[in-house]
Order: structure tokens, then C-alpha cells, then sequence
């Protein structure tokens, strides 16, 4: 079945840095692959969403790549700000009628 | 627009209660979902379903009943409780894309304990 891997150990990194998180999956490539974003207590909200033909997508200070050869995903978040401080999930569809599967997740810690 | 509501926010059962876990959204979204999320498991989809009359097993469905009697409303039901089910529940939609070509729009959550 599909796995989905995410950094398990938190990410500190220092404002004003790149922050990139990772995500690794086995089997298929997935058609499409999510990113969200999760504050403590809250639901999880949608960030990006890229096709397995795109290799890039990019919002405001987000850009997310997609590799099928690799059977990754890196998250990145340019000129990073404590506001950034949240844990980042990604999902991939499993073409099975619409069943999305999340990762566990990695918490990122930006410091003024 | 209140989007996707969740009720009750917090809960405590005793093992062996059954209760029903309540959701609706007001978007008119076609697909809608319930997850559990877990400390260091990431969310697990439980139960989903992609029109009214129309549900399907996720990845751990033991232990809970959905139905999808209008767009609107999802509920989930617990129908005898069990400690392994203390979780924290989410309710998702999507739109008529599915879950993995829209965005999916979460609920606030509800925090279950069983004792």
C-alpha cells in the first residue's frame, strides 16, 4: 500500500531562512499531491495543489516541486517568519475514487 | 458562509457508550470525509463519501457507521465505544473534483476521549 514520509523531527530554522520539507512516498505516483498547513487546535487548510506533470508550483512565498522519479516532494517557504510556525502536512491522491492519504506531518519552528 | 461545522467540540464517553459525531457544511460540496488524527500518526481516513446516498470505507473504518442521507450533513457514528478511539475527528469537503483535485475544507475538529 502507499506510504507517505514527512521529517518526523521538527525543523527550528532562524527568520528571514528557506524552510524545505520534505515529502517522500513508495509505490505509484500519486496524480495529484497537497500541501496544508495546521496551527495547534485547528483543522488542517489547504495550501497548494500540484499535478504529477508539473514540476514546480509557486504562491506568494510558497513553491512547492514535485518529483516522480524520485517519489518526492519539497515544500519550501522563502523569507520564512515566526507567523510560518505551524505544522505541514502533505497528502496524495490514491486514484480510488477520491481517497486522499496525509503524512504525519512536520512541525516547523521559525525563530525571531 | 460557516463552512464546515463540527458538533460537539470536546466529548468524554465511557467505554461501551455509542454517540453520533456531527458535520455539515453549507458549500453544496459533493465529497465529504471524516479523518482521525493521532499524535505522531498523522490524519487516518476513517469513513467518505462522494454524493448523498453514497459512502465508503477509508483506511480504519472499524468501529464507526457513516450515511449520507443529504449533500449537507455527515455524521459519524461510534457504536460502542472504545479507548483506542480517543482521538481527535475531522470532517472534511470537497468540491465536485474529489478529494485529491480540490482543495479540502476542514472542520474545527472534535476531541474525543473514552475512559
Amino acid at each position: 500500500s502507499q506510504k507517505i514520509e514527512q521529517n518526523s523531527e521538527a525543523l527550528n530554522i532562524q527568520e528571514g531562512k528557506t524552510a524545505t520539507l520534505t515529502c517522500n512516498y513508495t509505490n505509484y505516483s500519486p496524480a495529484y499531491l497537497q500541501w496544508y498547513r495546521q496551527d495547534p487546535g485547528r483543522g488542517p487548510v489547504f495550501l497548494l495543489l500540484i499535478r504529477e506533470n508539473e514540476k514546480e508550483k509557486r504562491k506568494e512565498r510558497l513553491k512547492v516541486t514535485f518529483d516522480t522519479t524520485l517519489k518526492q516532494s519539497l515544500f519550501h517557504i522563502t523569507a520564512s517568519q515566526p507567523a510560518d510556525s505551524a505544522t505541514y502536512l502533505c497528502a496524495l491522491d490514491m486514484m480510488q475514487g477520491g481517497k486522499l492519504i496525509f503524512g504525519q506531518g512536520t512541525e516547523l519552528s521559525v525563530k525571531p | 458562509n460557516a463552512g464546515v461545522t463540527q458538533t460537539p467540540k470536546f466529548q468524554v464517553l465511557k467505554t461501551g457508550q455509542s454517540m453520533t459525531l456531527q458535520c455539515a457544511q453549507d458549500m453544496n460540496h459533493e465529497y465529504m470525509s471524516w479523518y482521525r488524527q493521532d499524535p505522531g500518526m498523522g490524519l487516518r481516513l476513517i469513513h467518505y463519501s462522494v454524493g448523498a446516498g453514497i459512502t465508503d470505507q477509508g483506511e480504519v473504518p472499524n468501529g464507526y457507521n457513516v450515511s449520507r442521507s443529504t449533500t449537507e450533513d455527515f455524521p459519524l457514528r461510534l457504536l460502542s465505544a472504545a479507548p483506542s478511539q480517543t482521538s481527535v475527528y475531522f470532517c472534511a469537503t470537497a468540491g465536485t473534483g474529489g478529494a485529491g483535485t480540490d482543495t479540502q475544507y476542514f472542520g474545527p475538529g472534535t476531541r474525543l476521549t473514552v475512559l
